[in-house]
């Protein structure tokens, strides 16, 4: 089975500008979340989603935000951007029975000059 | 509040000898447990987990924790490390309603040296 995937991995904007991360979850994974990680704050829950809804919110501003589509993918958007959203974007995928681990993609590097 | 605290941010250690990364939560409710680890330029790879059961779970790459519950503990051991061991190390937990959001520590980074 392939992993879960991240695009792009690398990421360069400027302050003001909006940017659209995608995720593609493991084949037969319901469940996304993201999580940014910074080396100030950490690792930090943004939003997870199942079957196309949010059922989960972290604490982020409403510049943070995302959806899911019918295929279970994920796009999670950042609007006009500031310094601090510089971070790796992590992006998770789980199972739908029982209690499921979550499994990470590689993370896509967002760097806001 | 819920949160995890690990104990060390940096742990230098020998090759071949034996390491403990200490991790504690706070939470009011029983939480499941997790041991995830990152190498660089890479996201996070699950090492073990705690969700029910026997206390001391036996994760992968010869990793181990103790789930501790009157003393909200869950440190990661391992025996004898390597040099590829060397990696960033986060203790995190969930609530078993389901919710996927992963409550992390700050991460201890392991040093592994010849």
């Amino acid at each position: 089975k392939a992993g879960v995937t991240q695009t792009p991995r690398y990421l360069i904007k400027t302050r003001g500008q909006q940017v659209t991360l995608s995720c593609s979850p493991i084949s037969g994974h319901r469940s996304v979340s993201w999580y940014q990680q910074t080396p100030g704050q950490g690792l930090q829950f943004l939003f997870e989603y199942f079957s196309e809804t949010q059922r989960n919110k972290g604490n982020f501003p409403g510049r943070f935000s995302g959806r899911q589509f019918s295929n279970s993918r994920s796009e999670m958007n950042v609007s006009t951007l500031e310094l601090g959203d510089s971070a790796l974007y992590l992006c998770a995928s789980s199972g739908t029975e029982g209690y499921n681990e979550q499994f990470f993609g590689p993370g896509t590097r967002l760097t806001v000059l | 509040a819920q949160s995890v605290t690990q104990l060390d941010s940096q742990v230098p250690v020998f090759e071949e000898a034996p390491v403990e990364l200490r991790c504690n939560y706070s939470s009011s409710v029983s939480v499941y447990l997790f041991w995830y680890v990152q190498y660089p330029n890479q996201g996070l790879q699950l090492l073990l987990k705690y969700l029910s059961g026997s206390t001391l779970v036996k994760g992968i790459n010869g990793f181990e924790a103790e789930f501790n519950k009157s003393q909200t503990s869950f440190h990661l051991r391992k025996p004898s490390v390597h040099i590829s061991d060397t990696a960033e190390y986060f203790c995190a937990f969930d609530d078993p309603s389901g919710a996927q959001k992963l409550v992390f520590g700050q991460g201890t980074r392991l040093t592994i040296n010849p």
